[in-house]
């Protein structure tokens, strides 16, 4: 257990809709992660956060949003949902924003029909 | 052409076996190699970090970076059926203080049978 928390678990939607993916760092971590993994894309850097700033930006499409709150934890939304979006998406955290030691939660799979 | 190349396998062998996994890149900027190990349907798991080439041994764990062939490399020695996962390769270019992404390769998915 990697002291990441994401919720939910599993997630099915239909095109067209809104979905918001949580993710609660490990205890100290100040920088968070968000990935997509996909059979065809493998697993992708999307977007970083650190202490509530956005500090990195990967292929992040602009249907997608994210933002970190005071309290650290961070949201991934996820509009307009096409079926090419049905992915496992990641979080991760780390302590500092430059850190390439980066700690994986157990992932929210979407499924979108 | 992928910044980072690995063969996904899948990949079979004996319990006790040793086990070798690739990966090489074209970007010159990475200077920071990681494996990670995922089991299926769970998230990705940190083993090995090293920083410009060399060697980093950990346990049963073997990593190797050879920058000027731009290649990486994990050993398994005496490998067992609980080493049965992905193995993802993941690099990074030089470290900022202002963020951070991991470049991953695909995966190889490794069996270890009894």
């Amino acid at each position: 257990d990697s002291g990441v928390t994401q919720t939910p678990k599993h997630l099915i939607t239909a095109t067209g809709q809104r979905v918001t993916l949580r993710c609660s760092p490990r205890s100290g971590d100040l920088s968070v992660y968000w990935y997509q993994q996909s059979l065809d894309q493998g697993l992708q850097f999307l977007i970083q956060y650190y202490n509530g700033e956005e500090r990195a930006k990967g292929n992040i499409l602009e249907r997608f949003s994210a933002q970190q709150f005071p309290d650290l934890h961070s949201e991934l939304n996820l509009s307009s949902l096409e079926l090419g979006d049905s992915a496992l998406y990641f979080c991760a955290s780390s302590v500092t924003p430059g850190s390439n030691e980066q700690f994986f939660g157990p992932g929210t799979r979407l499924t979108v029909l | 052409q992928k910044e980072v190349e690995q063969d996904p396998g899948p990949l079979s062998v004996p319990e006790g076996a040793i086990v070798s996994l690739n990966c090489t890149y074209s970007n010159s900027a990475f200077q920071y190699f990681m494996w990670y190990r995922q089991y299926s349907r769970k998230g990705p798991e940190l083993l090995m970090y090293t920083y410009s080439s060399g060697n980093k041994e950990d346990g049963r764990f073997t990593a190797q970076v050879d920058k000027s062939s731009k290649y990486i490399s994990l050993f398994i020695r005496d490998s067992q059926p609980s080493d049965s996962a992905t193995y993802l390769c993941a690099m990074s270019g030089m470290r900022e203080t202002s963020g951070s992404r991991l470049t991953f390769g695909e995966g190889t998915q490794l069996t270890v049978n009894p």
